[in-house]
């Protein structure tokens, strides 16, 4: 599976959008981008995921370039409890399943 | 959602015991299911594949007879930290694909199981 890449750590203000990036430049065609959260000491939850077309649900949106290198996580309207370890993962759909978790992205939400 | 529950939420043993944490898929079945370790301020690292009715696959560098996984029946998949210790004490995650019609394997994860060895 493709390896992503993600900043360790971002603030965002309550009420704004937050926007986390991921690179996954090494993507191949079969391979889609899945997105889940982990909020402190809870298992984590999924977001959203996709292939190549963006992709929007009540949680959150999801941008993949035209060249699928790599991707954006839009929260519209964060909250306090949007507060949460974002990981980014790229793997192939139907293959085995599991995931592999990289170190994601820390994002504090702020009053 | 697909609710997915771990038992104990936590857990403190003596070291040398052994300790066995539950995963259970409550409104669907699992044929797989996933354990993972996190230790404090790291990601998680997956452990095995839990697979029902045959043997886990056990990712590199687990020893399988120290994580003994079952999994009995489509809905439960049970972990035995074997002769634990301390180095052990971490906090274990179960995860398991969601039902079919959900598109592209979508996991659903447990609340996760602390376990501390004193």
């Amino acid at each position: 599976d493709a390896k992503t890449t993600q900043p360790t750590s971002m603030d965002c203000a309550e009420g704004r959008a937050a926007n986390l990036p991921c690179n996954h430049s090494t993507i191949s065609g079969n391979e889609y981008v899945y997105w889940y959260r982990q909020i402190h000491s809870q298992g984590p939850q999924y977001i959203i995921h996709g292939l190549k077309n963006n992709e929007t649900n009540e949680m959150a949106s999801l941008i993949i370039t035209e060249d699928r290198k790599s991707s954006t996580l839009i929260l519209p309207h964060a909250t306090l409890r949007d507060t949460a370890v974002y990981y980014c993962i790229v793997r192939v759909g139907n293959q085995g399943g599991k995931l592999i978790f990289g170190q994601g992205t820390e994002l504090s939400v702020k009053p | 959602g697909a609710v997915v529950s771990q038992h104990p939420s936590w857990v403190i043993c003596k070291s040398g015991t052994s300790v066995k944490i539950e995963c259970r898929s409550l409104d669907f079945q699992a044929t797989t299911m996933f354990w993972y370790r996190q230790f404090p301020k790291q990601s998680l690292m997956l452990m095995a594949t839990s697979n029902e009715g045959s043997k886990a696959t056990y990712e590199q560098g687990v020893e399988k007879d120290k994580f003994l996984i079952n999994h009995a029946s489509l809905t439960l998949s049970t972990l035995t930290v074997t002769s634990a210790h301390p180095e052990d004490s971490s906090f274990y995650i179960c995860s398991a694909r969601g039902p079919s019609g959900r598109g592209a394997g979508e996991l659903f994860f447990g609340e996760g199981s602390r376990l501390t060895v004193l």
